[in-house]
């Protein structure tokens, strides 16, 4: 199957400061990327979907100045969170997107997740 | 009210058992219903996706979506301590990639 990798893995900072995560696609291209949020215990929470070339689309509440979405290529998208609080400790998971083998439906391929503590 | 509903457990059966997994949902455009498992620490992976109503059979899963009553279920028989996880479903409309997804049942199978 196809092959979402994130990174970092895992990634501490101080609060204020800004941290990036990698999503790639390793062996398919994908147009459509997702970033989404989970907390403990619960399911995940689609913050954006971001498309090749253009702007992310973002959920509503979820803040676009903060949550900084770059989809540079069709194998590569990227998640900055700005001016990091303790609040937005998290598990960041990304998705790619990819035709179904059928080619019915546009499945989500995941990656293995983020987990951002900040201190 | 949640567009998707899924009871959090935890579900905790013997190895062997048949487990009955379950999700609500309020919203009738959905048309793709997907399970997924998720291991602690790590991403969902896609068990089974069914298109509108009926049954979808694969290996010792089976999921069955049922449009009339908004209800779908994923059955895991011969359960295994491997299965031990947490269960997702994910719902999408027509001609749109966004997945709604359920709150997750963990699930443990004990030896």
């Amino acid at each position: 199957g196809a092959v979402v990798s994130q990174h970092p893995s895992r990634v501490i900072c101080k609060s204020g400061t800004s941290v990036k995560i990698e999503c790639r696609s390793l062996d398919f291209q994908a147009t459509t990327m997702f970033w989404y949020r989970q907390f403990p215990k619960k399911s995940l929470m689609l913050m954006a979907t971001s498309n090749e070339g253009s702007k992310a689309t973002y959920e509503q509440g979820v803040e676009k100045d903060k949550f900084l979405i770059n989809h540079a290529s069709l194998t590569l998208s990227t998640l900055t969170v700005t001016s990091a609080h303790p609040e937005d400790s998290s598990f960041y998971i990304c998705s790619a997107s990819s035709v179904s083998w059928d080619l019915s439906y546009n499945e989500q391929f995941f990656g293995p997740g983020t987990r951002l503590t900040v201190l | 009210q949640k567009e998707v509903e899924q009871d959090p457990g935890p579900l905790s059966v013997p190895e062997g058992a048949i487990v009955s997994l379950n999700c609500t949902y309020s919203n009738s455009a959905f048309q793709y219903f997907m399970w997924y498992r998720q291991y602690s620490r790590k991403g969902p992976e896609l068990l089974m996706y069914t298109y509108s109503s009926g049954n979808k059979e694969d290996g010792r899963f089976t999921a069955q979506v049922d449009k009339s009553s908004k209800y779908i279920s994923l059955f895991i028989r011969d359960s295994q301590p491997s299965d031990s996880a947490t269960y997702l479903c994910a719902m999408s409309r027509l001609y749109t990639d966004k997945l709604i997804f359920g709150t997750g049942t963990r699930l443990q199978v004990f030896p």
